[in-house]
């Protein structure tokens, strides 16, 4: 019922462009802001993305957040070997009174 | 510098309880809804509990999984947000995230600390 879907892995080369999608079918989420997290390995997660497209001070610009519809986008520009980690995109759900997470992108740099 | 303490985590055998802690400093406590999320090994985010500042009520909100076993509560003399965990099962193992609902996004995170239910 709340389900957030993301690809399980993206892979790009250093200085591409590369983009994480999340969507959902979900009426009760669908119209709600998404918000993305980065996990590197061993850490914890971290605000990357916010409000659909707001980046938190010191995030920087090379990530950018979209919303269209049922699906959200994170795309990374420039890509560079720190930006191989774990993705999270995550909604807040009103009639479940909870929080909805994607079930995560493994992003490779190649 | 805004931050997020857990404590708490440990070995417990299945059926047992546990209760972990978080202690926040560097903002008003009070003002903000508080989360545990948590991770089981090589898996993804899961939510599992949600507390509302007192502003708001101080209600509290369960993921279906946990709902009767586990039970956020908060402290705002002391900056602290707990989880008592009770009839633990295997499938709780996972490292916990304390993290501030700064609302429309969950905006800081623990480090996180680990729970292991095991015989």
């Amino acid at each position: 019922q709340f389900v957030l879907t993301q690809p399980p892995s993206v892979s790009g080369t250093p200085g591409q462009r590369v983009t994480i999608s999340c969507s959902t079918s979900s009426s009760n989420i669908v119209r709600r802001p998404a918000n993305w997290y980065q996990q590197v390995p061993g850490a914890a997660p971290k605000l990357l993305i916010y409000s659909n497209n707001q980046r938190p001070s010191g995030v920087p610009d090379r990530f950018s957040g979209s919303k269209s519809g049922s699906s959200a986008s994170l795309a990374i520009s420039g890509l560079q070997s720190e930006d191989e980690a774990d993705y999270y995109c995550a909604i807040w759900a009103d009639s479940l009174k909870g929080w909805v997470f994607g079930g995560g992108t493994k992003l490779t740099v190649l | 510098e805004v931050q997020l303490v857990e404590s708490g985590g440990g070995l417990v055998k299945p059926g047992r309880s546990l209760r972990l802690s978080c202690i926040g400093s560097g903002f008003k406590f009070g003002d903000y809804g508080m989360s545990w999320i948590r991770q089981a090994p090589g898996k993804g985010l899961e939510w599992v509990a949600f507390i509302r500042g007192k502003g708001s009520g101080g209600t509290t909100e369960y993921a279906a999984s946990v709902k009767g076993r586990m039970t956020i509560s908060r402290d705002d003399s002391k900056s602290n947000v707990y989880l008592q965990m009770t009839s633990l099962k295997t499938e709780d193992t996972g490292v916990y995230y304390c993290v501030r609902d700064g609302r429309p996004s969950l905006d800081v995170w623990g480090q996180g600390t680990t729970v292991t239910v095991s015989s």
